[in-house]
């Protein structure tokens, strides 16, 4: 199974903050990933499909990159209701796996 | 709107069954392959299974293959997922998911333990 290695898994920041999240698949996955944000007790939201694209209703200061084996998650200016939990998916091939995930937390 | 809604999670010994449902609406059920997605407690994320459009195709992650069975009623706009053999490792709460991963249930509690 193709294993996906988040970094960092915790990660403290200030609102307005820029920050990136990366994961990194232990084979080439093309652009097959998508970047998913979970807040407590809540179903994960789906942010970013193929790599880059942003899902329909999600605010543009999210962004996505990368292509083969290292991708990135990007929020330009972090917001309040952006403190959550991250998690990336590859879906190239099956079982599909998801990175370990990263706690975004407030400074 | 779509609406994915889990049931069938409880509390069950080591060793025995449990079979979970999804019942979607809102939507051509039998257009969409479905997951199974998983989270144990304080843990991470864990993709479980899929089920293609026509049920022909089933995958599953290494940890449930041989004792998890995932299946679908089109007719009934139902996704399922049979649990044998569960272990106290199985303990989580269980998402179903429409193909395409925008749309999730609220999740289905699993506890093993005796």
């Amino acid at each position: 199974a193709i294993q996906m290695t988040q970094s960092p898994s915790s990660l403290s920041a200030s609102v307005g903050d820029r920050v990136t999240i990366t994961c990194r698949a232990s084979q080439g996955i093309r652009n097959d990933l998508g970047w998913y944000q979970q807040k407590p007790g809540k179903a994960p939201k789906f942010l970013i499909y193929a790599a880059s694209s942003l899902q329909s209703g999600v605010p543009s200061r999210f962004s996505g990159s990368g292509s083969g084996t290292d991708f990135t998650l990007t929020i330009s200016s972090l917001q309040p209701e952006d403190f959550a939990t991250y998690y990336c998916l590859q879906d190239y091939n099956y079982p599909y796996t998801f990175g370990q995930g990263t706690k975004l937390e407030i400074k | 709107q779509v609406q994915l809604v889990e049931s069938g999670g409880g509390v069950v010994q080591p060793g025995r069954s449990l079979r979970l449902s999804c019942a979607a609406s809102g939507f051509t059920f039998s257009s969409y392959a479905m997951h199974w997605v998983r989270q144990a407690p304080g843990k991470g994320l864990e993709w479980v299974a899929v089920i293609s459009d026509d049920g022909s195709n089933e995958y599953y992650a290494d940890s449930v293959k041989g004792r998890f069975t995932i299946s679908r009623d089109n007719s009934k706009s139902t996704l399922f997922l049979q649990m044998n053999s569960l272990r106290a490792e199985d303990t989580a709460v269980y998402y179903c998911a429409r193909g395409g991963w925008e749309h999730w249930g609220q999740g289905s509690q699993v506890t093993v333990s005796s």
